[in-house]
């Protein structure tokens, strides 16, 4: 069965950076684009941009560009998300995702990194 | 960007009522919507793709409906485990995605 497992929790300085792993298992890796998406506590889901794991072509939201770099390494089957110039508002969950096809949701979701940004 | 705005906020329902969730998109995006069940400390679940389809393994209580602006999720007979919140996300013009800001589903 398809599974996306997540690196495990972070804890930042501000100013920092991370960089949150998620491996895939269950299906070809190039074959499904990864997403990353994002959640603070007690707020909505918040899509960050994505990547195709085949070609590496990546799309970052506007908010993140810049600040966001997405990578992969398809000989372990793992996507990366690093996220730049941290600062307390980037406290949340991260989740990557991914989807069957194109034009339709995401299928497949890791089980979420918390990332805290705290001096 | 496309905003996507999804209404009530709150929604409180008996079990065995029916539901209706609302998501409403600043510009038309088609049929280009999925839905999403969360519940505390997970992650997000695919409930309706293509605005009316339903994703593998998702019960029949689930519909969606609606095109171009107008959104609706419908869940007949609430079950316990119904109660959540829910998401709407378009994708019309993949693969960019767009949330909205949720509507919590909670127990009359």
């Amino acid at each position: 069965q398809v599974q996306l497992v997540q690196s495990g929790a972070e804890v930042k300085k501000p100013g920092a950076s991370v960089k949150v792993s998620c491996k895939a298992s269950g299906y070809t890796f190039t074959s499904y684009d990864i997403n990353w998406v994002r959640q603070a506590t007690g707020q909505g889901l918040e899509w960050m941009g994505w990547m195709n794991p085949n070609s590496g072509n990546t799309g970052y939201a506007q908010k993140f560009q810049g600040r966001v770099t997405m990578t992969r390494n398809t000989s372990i089957s793992t996507a990366y998300m690093e996220l730049s110039s941290l600062r307390s508002e980037d406290t949340a969950v991260y989740y990557c995702a991914s989807s069957s096809g194109s034009y339709r949701g995401f299928d497949y979701w890791g089980q979420g990194t918390l990332v805290t940004v705290s001096s | 960007e496309i905003v996507m705005t999804q209404s009530p906020a709150t929604l409180s329902v008996s079990p065995g009522e029916r539901a209706t969730l609302s998501c409403r998109a600043s510009q038309s995006v088609s049929s280009n919507l999925a839905w999403y069940q969360q519940k505390p400390g997970q992650a997000p679940r695919l409930l309706i793709y293509g605005a009316a389809t339903r994703a593998t393994g998702i019960p029949a209580r689930f519909s969606g409906g609606g095109s171009g602006t107008e959104f609706t999720l419908t869940i007949t007979s609430l079950q316990s485990e119904d109660f959540a919140v829910y998401y709407c996300q378009q994708y019309n013009n993949w693969p960019t995605y767009t949330f909205g800001q949720g509507t919590k589903l909670e127990i009359k």
